[in-house]
């Protein structure tokens, strides 16, 4: 069965601490992964996707990467602002699937001063 | 440009009434999709269309109906409000690819409670 699983579920962090969430998925045959950004009551805005073959995609303080032999990807997020604050969610693309998606359940950052 | 436009952003509906949550794009993608999102889950697809004329059933379309007139609209309607759609509701568009490399773009969301 195609899953993602993202970890944790929810965050709290410092402002301009660092902080890194995980992504694990069981979905085949794999096209794409993407990284949404959901800040409260808006719908998911992507910051990075990323194909087979790149193991790392960066949008400025967000860096994104992944690891096709284990199946797993980390949003790295770098020197944290308050705007960061929000649901960090992780999406793969099923190769062949035309527009299917597997969406994890998110992380829920939250980015106190 | 606006992007996705849904209305309306809030609702609340009694159980057995019916509605339809409205969602607009200006650009000009084929393929536009309903998802639901609930605590604790990703985002589920309720029904999608790859152009005008065109639907088809997604994860979870039981109690919902949709139809694609045009390539801009995309209606969702609920023929009798259950509790158990209490749920905030996405619509999306993209161009249409075999692999999903192109982005979806989301709407703001609709949140609606049936009582």
């Amino acid at each position: 069965k195609n899953q993602v699983e993202q970890s944790p579920q929810s965050l709290i962090i410092l402002e301009g601490k660092n902080c890194t969430l995980q992504c694990n998925y069981t979905v085949s045959p794999f096209s794409n992964l993407r990284w949404y950004k959901q800040d409260t009551g808006r719908g998911p805005v992507s910051l990075t996707i990323m194909t087979f073959s790149e193991n790392t995609k960066s949008n400025g303080r967000y860096t994104a990467t992944l690891d096709a032999d284990t199946k797993q990807s980390s949003l790295h997020i770098t020197a944290s602002q308050l705007s960061d604050s929000a649901s960090y969610i992780c999406v793969v693309s099923v190769s062949g699937g035309y527009n299917k998606l597997i969406f994890g359940a998110g992380t829920r950052l939250a980015v106190h001063p | 440009n606006a992007g996705v436009t849904q209305t309306p952003k809030f609702q609340v509906l009694k159980t057995g009434q019916s509605m339809t949550l409205q969602c607009a794009q200006d650009m000009n993608h084929e393929y536009m999709s309903w998802y639901r999102q609930d605590p604790g889950m990703g985002l589920r697809l309720i029904h999608y269309s790859v152009g005008a004329g065109i639907t088809d059933q997604g994860e979870v379309p039981n109690g919902y109906n949709v139809s694609r007139s045009t390539t801009e609209d995309f209606p969702l309607r609920l023929l009798s409000a259950a509790p158990s759609q209490t749920s905030v509701y996405f619509c999306a568009s993209s161009y249409y690819d075999r692999d999903s490399y192109n982005e979806q773009f989301f709407g703001p969301g609709t949140r609606l409670t049936v009582l």
